[in-house]
C-alpha cells in the first residue's frame, strides 16, 4: 500500500489569491494524478505529474490556471491560481499501483469567498 | 456520453435489505474494473477488484458484464455503516489513469 500525506486539508481563500497543496508519498511512484470532485459529482482527473517532466493536464485544464511541481519520486504540489468561487471544491492527489489500485490523499477542502 | 455511468441514487434501505448498483463503460477496451467507498468528506478507499470470474468479498459480490459493458456490486444483509457513496472505477488499455463514475450514494437506515 501506499500513505499519502496531503495538506492543507482544508483553506478558506479569497478570491483573487493562489493556494498550494501539497502530496507527499510514503514511496517513490513513478506516476501522480491531481482530481477535483465538485460537490455531488465524480472525480476528474486535472493532470498526470511525472517526476522530471511537464505535467499532462487534461481537457479544460490548463497549466496557467493549475501549474503543477514534481521535483522527485515521492513529492508533487497543485497550484490553484487566482480563485474564484466557482474553484471551491476538494482536490485530492492519487497514486497508483500499476492497475491493481488507486490510493488517495485525505483531500484538500477550498472555498473560495 | 460518459465513459463511466452510474445512477446517482440514493439507494435507500433499511438494515439487512439486499441491494444492488451497476455501472456501465463505454470504452470496450477497458481492462480493470473496481468499486471505491467514499465515506462522508474521506478519500475514496478501494472496496474490491472486479474480476472477470466474478468475485466474492463476505456481503459483497461484484461481477463484471464485458458483452453488454458493465459492472455490478450486489450488498447482501446491509448495515448501517455501509452507508456511503460507491465509486466505480474503470482502467483502459493499458492506462494506468483511472476513470471515475460519479458515485451511488446508499443510505441504510434501521
Amino acid at each position: 500500500s501506499a500513505v499519502i500525506s496531503q495538506k492543507p486539508s482544508r483553506d478558506i481563500c479569497q478570491r483573487g489569491t493562489s493556494l498550494t497543496i501539497q502530496c507527499q508519498v510514503d514511496s517513490q511512484v513513478t506516476m501522480m494524478f491531481w482530481y477535483r470532485q465538485q460537490p455531488g459529482q465524480s472525480l476528474t482527473l486535472i493532470a498526470t505529474a511525472n517526476q522530471g517532466s511537464e505535467a499532462t493536464y487534461e481537457s479544460g485544464f490548463v497549466i496557467d490556471k493549475f501549474p503543477i511541481s514534481r521535483p522527485n519520486l515521492t513529492f508533487s504540489t497543485l497550484t490553484v491560481s487566482n480563485m474564484s468561487p466557482e474553484d471551491s471544491s476538494i482536490y485530492l492527489c492519487s497514486v497508483e499501483r500499476q492497475g491493481i489500485e488507486a490510493f488517495f490523499g485525505q483531500g484538500t477542502r477550498l472555498t473560495v469567498v | 456520453r460518459k465513459e463511466v455511468e452510474q445512477d446517482p441514487g440514493p439507494f435507500n434501505v433499511p438494515e439487512g435489505a439486499t441491494v444492488a448498483f451497476n455501472c456501465t463503460y463505454s470504452n470496450s477496451a477497458s481492462q480493470s474494473f473496481f468499486w471505491y467507498r467514499q465515506d462522508c468528506r474521506k478519500e475514496p478507499k478501494l472496496l474490491m477488484s472486479v474480476y472477470s470470474s466474478g468475485n466474492e468479498d463476505g456481503r459483497f459480490t461484484a461481477q463484471l458484464n464485458r458483452a453488454s459493458q458493465y459492472i455490478s456490486l450486489l450488498i447482501r444483509d446491509s448495515k448501517l455503516s455501509d452507508s456511503a457513496t460507491y465509486l466505480c472505477v474503470v482502467l483502459s488499455g493499458g492506462s494506468y489513469i483511472p476513470t471515475f463514475g460519479r458515485g451511488t450514494s446508499l443510505i441504510v437506515h434501521p
